[in-house]
């Protein structure tokens, strides 16, 4: 069974720092990665996905994340936030063949500061 | 063009009582999956159907049932509420039922069992 973890729960950042979200996946074969994003009060918007190619996937908003395969890691990083990045982030994978349901991690709150 | 769209946004119901959801997919998209996001439990996989059929089901006891009509839009059912099943259900549609394709979340509707 697919299993996700995001270790961070809940971040605290000020305007223009950095941001790294650790998400870590456990599969026994290839799977599909996502980051979606869920502001307050409005529904899952996709981030950025990882099929196949580059490890490094850009996304909207400045954000990317690099798969690891070495690792089962799929990190998302922005180098400087904004107040408006403040909302919670959830990795997700699904199987690349077969099942199509996504499984999610617990999800991390950011918060940034002005 | 539209997103997806759930109704009722919101719901309050007794103990004993079932419920039915609606989901309307984005045109064109075949495929809809249900997922119900709560504080404990974050979010987990009900069902998907495509074309008609339910295609994977998730862990959860047979009171929770759905289905999916000519036209791709939804509805799951939840017969004799419990207190435990008060969150947020999520309808997500995608172009295909394929791992690799992005899924266009609803704003979800919330039911509050009491």
């Amino acid at each position: 069974a697919q299993s996700v973890s995001q270790h961070n729960h809940h971040v605290i950042l000020s305007e223009a720092a950095s941001l790294e979200l650790g998400c870590n996946y456990s599969y026994g074969g290839t799977v599909n990665l996502f980051w979606y994003v869920q502001y307050p009060g409005q529904h899952l918007q996709l981030l950025l996905k990882y099929f196949s190619g580059d490890p490094l996937v850009k996304g909207i908003k400045g954000f990317e994340a690099e798969f690891i395969k070495s690792k089962f890691s799929f990190n998302l990083r922005k180098p400087s936030v904004q107040w408006s990045d403040t909302a919670e982030y959830f990795c997700a994978v699904n199987a690349r063949t077969g099942r199509r349901a996504l499984t999610f991690g617990s999800g991390t709150r950011l918060q940034v500061q002005p | 063009k539209a997103g997806v769209t759930q109704t009722p946004r919101y719901l309050i119901k007794t103990r004993g009582q079932q419920v039915t959801l609606s989901c309307s997919p984005i045109s064109g998209h075949r495929s809809v999956s249900w997922y119900q996001q709560t504080p404990g439990q974050g979010l987990q996989f009900l069902f998907e159907y495509f074309s008609e059929t339910q295609r994977n089901k998730g862990n959860f006891p047979g009171r929770f049932s759905g289905r999916q009509f000519s036209n791709s839009r939804s509805e799951m059912n939840v017969s004799t509420l419990e207190l435990g099943d008060s969150a947020l259900y999520l309808c997500a549609s995608s172009l295909e039922s394929a791992p690799g394709t992005e899924a266009f979340f609803g704003q979800g509707t919330r039911l509050t069992v009491v």
